[in-house]
């Protein structure tokens, strides 16, 4: 178990360029979510996968943002057109949920930094 | 998901235990008591979560007050390393649930040597 992996760690970019960030999560868990935190706050919730299924999306999310998990296994966060307010720490979490079990726990990575300039 | 209230900073000094509140007045049946806690630039790390029975593991105590409206985290010897802000988060369990976290405030505790 190596824990939930993201990459990169750091990305800085200019106004209107495209960015992607790519998350692995922890071996054979079924659950994967994305958040957003910016300078000073709590982490907000993005959206979240079961396997390749994409079931929830937050009102954060707008049009520029979209998230994949093709084979249930890895996830990317591609952000389009760039703004300054997109400057914030993306984290990736990762659970097990299994029909047998009440509750699920989420495992986080450590965050990719986006500063937008 | 309830709502949860709790104190924005909190001292405690090394090696003594650090009791950290939680409020959760409006919590329901089918809802968990979840801790986690972020050190600063990390992503956040899962302490330890309940439902309604007091909860203890290798980082932490969790008690749960009988009527389930408050919780509290306890760090029995606080180090340095502990330093971080402290988020306690409900959240409703089962395999059809939405499952997001919300995260509030937190408390930001500070051991001092």
């Amino acid at each position: 178990d190596t824990g939930v992996s993201q990459n990169p760690r750091h990305k800085i970019t200019k106004r209107g360029q495209n960015v992607t960030f790519r998350c692995d999560p922890i071996s054979e868990h079924n659950r994967l979510y994305w958040y957003r935190q910016t300078l000073g706050q709590g982490p907000e919730f993005l959206t979240y996968f079961q396997n390749e299924a994409q079931l929830e999306k937050s009102r954060l999310l707008s049009d520029r943002f979209s998230a994949e998990r093709p084979k249930g296994s890895f996830s990317t966060l591609e952000i389009q057109r760039t703004e300054q307010g997109d400057s914030a720490m993306y984290l990736c979490a990762s659970s097990n949920q299994l029909r047998t079990l009440r509750t699920d726990t989420q495992y986080f990575g450590p965050g990719t930094r986006l500063t937008v300039l | 998901d309830a709502k949860t209230t709790q104190p924005p900073s909190m001292d405690c000094a090394e090696g003594r235990a650090a009791n950290l509140p939680c409020n959760h007045s409006t919590i329901s049946g089918n809802e968990y008591v979840y801790w986690y806690r972020q050190i600063h630039s990390q992503g956040p790390q899962y302490i330890i979560h309940g439902l309604k029975n007091n909860e203890t593991n290798e980082m932490a105590s969790l008690i749960i007050t009988e009527d389930r409206k408050s919780s509290t985290l306890i760090l029995p010897h606080a180090t340095l390393r502990d330093t971080a802000v402290y988020y306690c988060i409900v959240r409703v369990g089962g395999f059809k649930a939405g499952n997001m976290l919300t995260f509030g405030g937190g408390t930001r505790l500070m051991v001092k040597p």
